[in-house]
């Protein structure tokens, strides 16, 4: 059981580059969200789904799209890479009736340069 | 809307002394909070939650956050500090209860400190 796993662990974009952040869980969690880190900063909800096929804006959405064709992946597509979108992005998800425990990946850290 | 206010952004303790992590919160309606932790270099774990039950929470490795609505307080303790303690301390809240999407609102964390 390797719960919330995410690829790469570091990557360094020039801007105006695309590049998708993988997020996979083998819980079988229905719920499942994308955060980004600033320094300094508590956690953004950037999107989320509730099941595949289905996903919702959060907080943060601009810049970033995502999909969710199966329950296990979640991938967040960046079209074309901002200096503002360097960050931290963690992957998590979550029973439907237990949102408030969501269970984290170890992180994607972006340079956007 | 809800937020939470880590009123330090770190804390440095002893190793053996006791640990107190402070967090006041807003919300409109009856509020779920929670703290995270979370290591160098890992993801965020869940640490306890209070969800209207007992205003008394306890956490896993000897972690307990008390509730104090008149104070609008949610409060981390550890009676005595151990150097794996020693990470970001994240104090959060949400409105209960949770909704298909009722956000969590994260604080900016505190990190703690552990000197031997």
């Amino acid at each position: 059981n390797a719960g919330v796993t995410q690829t790469p662990k570091f990557r360094i974009l020039k801007i105006g580059q695309s590049m998708t952040l993988q997020c996979t869980q083998d819980m079988n969690h229905n719920y499942m969200y994308w955060y980004r880190q600033d320094p300094g900063m508590g956690l953004k909800l950037i999107y989320y789904s509730v099941g595949a096929g289905i996903t919702d804006k959060g907080e943060v959405p601009n810049g970033y799209n995502v999909s969710r064709s199966t329950t296990e992946d979640f991938p967040l597509r960046l079209e074309l890479a901002a200096p503002s979108q360097t960050s931290v992005y963690f992957c998590a998800s979550s029973w439907p009736s237990l949102r408030e425990t969501q269970y984290f990946g170890p992180g994607t850290r972006l340079l956007v340069l | 809307a809800q937020s939470v206010t880590q009123l330090d952004s770190h804390v440095s303790v002893s190793e053996g002394t006791p640990v107190l992590l402070r967090c006041n919160y807003s919300s409109s309606y009856s509020p779920s909070l929670f703290w995270y932790v979370q290591h160098p270099n890992k993801g965020l774990q869940l640490l306890l939650k209070y969800t209207s039950a007992a205003t008394l929470v306890k956490g896993i490795n000897g972690f307990e956050a008390e509730f104090k609505k008149s104070e609008t307080s949610f409060h981390l303790t550890k009676p005595s500090a151990h150097m794996s303690d020693a990470a970001e301390y994240f104090c959060v809240v949400s409105d209960y209860p949770l909704g298909g999407n009722t956000p969590l609102v994260f604080g900016k964390g505190t990190r703690l400190s552990v000197i031997a």
